[in-house]
Order: structure tokens, then sequence, then C-alpha cells
């Protein structure tokens, strides 16, 4: 089983619709949680990190935290075709300073 | 704040030879990590080095050996290439203490062995 799981898609979303992300963990000991996003090309950069059970919201970003289910996921509202992208999730299992990551989930938006 | 710099962007080497990469986190992170990714791999952690120590240590082979320096600069090195090294090599740096386990990467290194 791996230890971070994500759907690969594609996903395709409408513009202006909410896109939901995804991302499921192993380890229940896990304490931090991350969303990076990595256009084609380019590096991965941070857009949210959750530690606590519940929503955190930035933006037009919310992450979704559940520790008892072992979820975490992203939701992007009013999406736009910038943020055609794929999306990384990060686990940091047990404070060991070695995130384990998913493979990423290809998002596009449909204009 | 600057951030994590990389030198140099694009490499292009033979098989057999070797080749040394360089990181520079942000100011004030003690924590550098290494990842190689390619197409269909994603990212594969290679080591993690914080204080000039190796604190974590991904499933590579010995080819692939790094160091830190005193400033948190970060080398990480390759040696008798072989043409499956062709990557993108991303360091990412992290104040590297509590839970707070953030990571900012730089712009990468594209390396191709011929």
């Amino acid at each position: 089983q791996k230890e971070v799981e994500q759907n690969s898609g594609p996903l395709s979303v409408p513009e202006g619709a909410i896109a939901s992300l995804n991302c499921t963990y192993s380890d229940r000991v896990s304490q931090s949680f991350f969303w990076y996003r990595q256009y084609s090309g380019k590096s991965p950069e941070l857009i949210m990190s959750i530690y606590s059970n519940g929503d955190k919201e930035d933006g037009r970003f919310t992450a979704q935290l559940n520790k008892a289910s072992q979820y975490v996921s992203l939701l992007i509202r009013d999406s736009q075709p910038s943020d055609s992208a794929t999306y990384l999730c990060a686990v940091n299992p047990r404070s060991n300073y070695q995130l384990i990551w998913g493979a990423g989930t290809k998002l596009i938006i449909k204009p | 704040k600057a951030g994590v710099t990389q030198t140099p962007r694009y490499l292009i080497k033979t098989r057999g030879q070797q080749v040394t990469l360089s990181c520079s986190p942000i100011s004030g992170h003690r924590s550098v990590s290494w990842y190689q990714q390619t197409p269909g791999q994603g990212l594969q952690f290679l080591f993690e080095y914080f204080s000039e120590t190796q604190r974590n240590k991904g499933n590579f082979p010995g080819r692939f050996s790094g160091r830190q320096f005193s400033n948190s600069r970060s080398e990480m090195n390759v040696s008798t290439l072989e043409l499956g090294d062709s990557a993108l090599y991303l360091c990412a740096s992290s104040d590297g203490t509590g839970i707070s386990y953030e990571q900012y990467f730089g712009p990468g290194t594209r390396l191709t062995v011929t």
C-alpha cells in the first residue's frame, strides 16, 4: 500500500467551477500536511499547509483535513485556466523531517 | 528574502562522468532536501541535510552523495552517470525544526545524460 495516494487524473473542471482534489495517507500519527502546485517544467510551489482537523482557507483555496479518516483535500473555488497544473500532496508522517509525497493529480481547467 | 537558488540550471553530461549540483537555501534555513523527478516517477527523495549532518536518506545507490556546508549551502554529487540519471534535480529548503516542516523548492537543475 502506498503511503500517500492521489488520483493521477487528469481531472477536468470547467472554468468558474469548484475543483476538488483528494489525498489519503496510511500513517495515522501523521502531523503535518501540504499541498503543492507544479506547473509543467517548473518546480513545486507550496500553496497550503494544514495541521489540525477541519478547514483552512486561503483566498480561493481551502484545505480540509480529517485525521480519523486519514484524508486531506484541496478545494479550488472559481477555478481559472491558470490553475491548470499538477497538484502534489505531501505528508510529514512522524515529524522526522522527511516528507512523503503522492504522485500528484493533474488538473485541467477548461475555458 | 531571497528564495532557494540552484546551479547550474541545465547540464549535459556523458555516461560515466560525474556531476556536482549546488543548492543555496533560504537565509536562516538549516535543512536542505534533495529530490529526483522524472516523468512518471514523481518526486523521489534522495537525502536531507540539517546542520551539516545527513539526517534522512532515500533508497538511491551510493553513486548519489551529498554534503552540507556550515553556511547551509548543499551540494549533491552523482558519480559514474547512467542514462537513467537524466532527470530534474530539485532541492528544497526548510527551517528543519518543529512540525511545520514546510519545504520551499528551488528552480531545479535539469540533467541530461547522453
